[in-house]
């Protein structure tokens, strides 16, 4: 499996956008990029995820940098809600079974 | 609708007992994933079943078992436990075997003493 590398930890404002990065340089072609966020007391949390193209849903936005050893996660507008452990992880195809999580960003929102 | 439900959400068993942890996933979802999350960690991968079919199995000892059943519940078994088996044990369920969302519980505590 591919690794991904992410900060340990962030801290950001409520109602600013949160820019969290995930490196992945040992990428493959195929490889998909997801990500999910943990809060507190919970289970996992599909966010979003990508292949080639930037992404957008209701909750984030995913940003792939153009040789793909690069991702980021951007919540535009942080709420106290938000405050979780985030999780990139790759897979094979898009509907990988196996989700190998690494140890994560805690994102931290200051009110 | 409700969500993927665990239980129970908390157990304390003693080391060398065996315990069996129980999910249900969301109706009409035929796949369900294992997870163990020990504190401070991500969560390790266990077992996936689709169509009550083992379909993939982490790096576990056969010491934990699983299975499925016709209505898509599922069961994790753990035998002779030990205290490193204390960990957050989280179920996901997705539609089928292809669709990319998981859909997690909020998962079982065990704690061995």
């Amino acid at each position: 499996d591919a690794k991904t590398t992410q900060p340990n930890s962030m801290e950001s404002n409520e109602e600013e956008p949160v820019h969290l990065p995930c490196n992945h340089s040992t990428i493959s072609g195929t490889d998909y990029i997801h990500w999910y966020r943990q809060l507190p007391s919970q289970g996992p949390e599909y966010v979003i995820h990508g292949l080639t193209s930037n992404v957008n849903n209701r909750m984030a936005s995913l940003a792939i940098a153009e040789d793909r050893k690069s991702s980021t996660l951007i919540l535009h507008r942080a709420t106290l809600r938000d405050a979780a452990v985030y999780y990139c992880i790759l897979t094979l195809v898009p509907g990988a079974q196996k989700l190998v999580f690494g140890q994560g960003t805690r994102l931290t929102i200051n009110p | 609708d409700a969500g993927v439900t665990q239980s129970p959400t908390h157990l304390i068993k003693t080391r060398g007992q065996h315990v069996t942890l129980r999910c249900s996933p969301i109706s009409g979802h035929k796949s369900v994933s294992w997870y163990q999350q020990v504190l401070g960690q991500g969560p390790q991968f266990i077992f996936q079943y689709y169509e009550k079919e083992e379909r993939g199995r982490g790096n576990f000892p056969d010491r934990f078992s699983a299975r499925q059943f016709p209505n898509y519940s599922s069961e994790l078994n753990v035998n002779a436990l030990l205290l490193g088996d204390s960990a957050l044990y989280l179920c996901a369920s997705r539609l089928g075997a292809l669709n990319t969302e998981a859909f997690f519980g909020q998962g079982t505590r065990l704690t061995v003493v």
